[in-house]
């Protein structure tokens, strides 16, 4: 089955810093792969989401981007961040299969001061 | 666009009962649905997936049923137990991706 390892599990970054999250992905090949963030008290957003090499689609505009530059590897990074990137930051992938559940990472808990 | 709505937002229930959490959509072109749990600070785990030419599916405790005509969704939980206090949602599948509910905070009292 799939392992998906996400980290850092926090971060505490100041406004205008730079941002790079990572997430790999074990156990499957060519996966979909999300990025979500969830803010407080706020349901689950999508970012982002990959279903190849260098396949980005983007949901929300924002100051966020994301990258795929490996098959299991999905990247969010960010120029400058801003304090309303603060939240809880989540990778996921499902296997090719549509008829499999999607797998989460732990999080990272991202706080801009 | 697909819209999910979990109601209630929070739930209080005594150990022993025995539970529904409703989820309703807007959009029935969907290809599955999911409910997941979430632990306070923790990444989600899937518990129940319903291909939507499915009605239902259980594991163990649970059970989770799909009417696509009527736009909703239930998570059945028998005999609840303190340690399924948690943040529970739903998530449809469609267009290559997921959207989730706001999900219900569940809190089983001893």
């Amino acid at each position: 089955s799939q392992t998906i390892h996400q980290w850092p599990a926090t971060l505490v970054q100041p406004v205008g810093s730079p941002l790079s999250l990572e997430c790999t992905v074990e156990g499957t090949s060519n996966p979909n792969l999300y990025w979500y963030r969830q803010a407080a008290g706020r349901g689950l957003q999508l970012l982002f989401y990959s279903v190849g090499i260098g396949q980005i689609s983007s949901e929300v505009p924002q100051n966020l981007s994301a990258s795929r530059p490996q098959d299991r590897q999905f990247i969010l990074s960010s120029k400058k961040l801003l304090l309303s990137d603060s939240g809880f930051y989540l990778c996921a992938c499902t296997p090719i299969s549509l008829n499999e559940k999607l797998f989460f990472g732990s999080g990272t808990q991202l706080s801009v001061l | 666009k697909q819209e999910v709505t979990q109601i209630p937002a929070a739930l209080s229930v005594p150990e022993g009962e025995n539970l529904v959490l409703n989820c309703s959509f807007t959009d029935s072109a969907i290809y599955n649905l999911q409910w997941f749990r979430q632990d306070p600070g923790k990444g989600l785990t899937s518990l129940l997936l319903i291909q939507s030419s499915q009605r239902e599916q259980t594991s163990g405790r649970l059970n989770a049923s799909l009417d696509k005509s009527s736009g909703r969704s239930t998570l059945y939980i028998a005999a609840s137990q303190p340690g399924d206090s948690a943040t529970y949602l739903c998530a449809f599948f469609g267009n290559e991706k997921l959207t989730f509910g706001t999900g219900t905070r569940l809190t089983i009292i001893p």
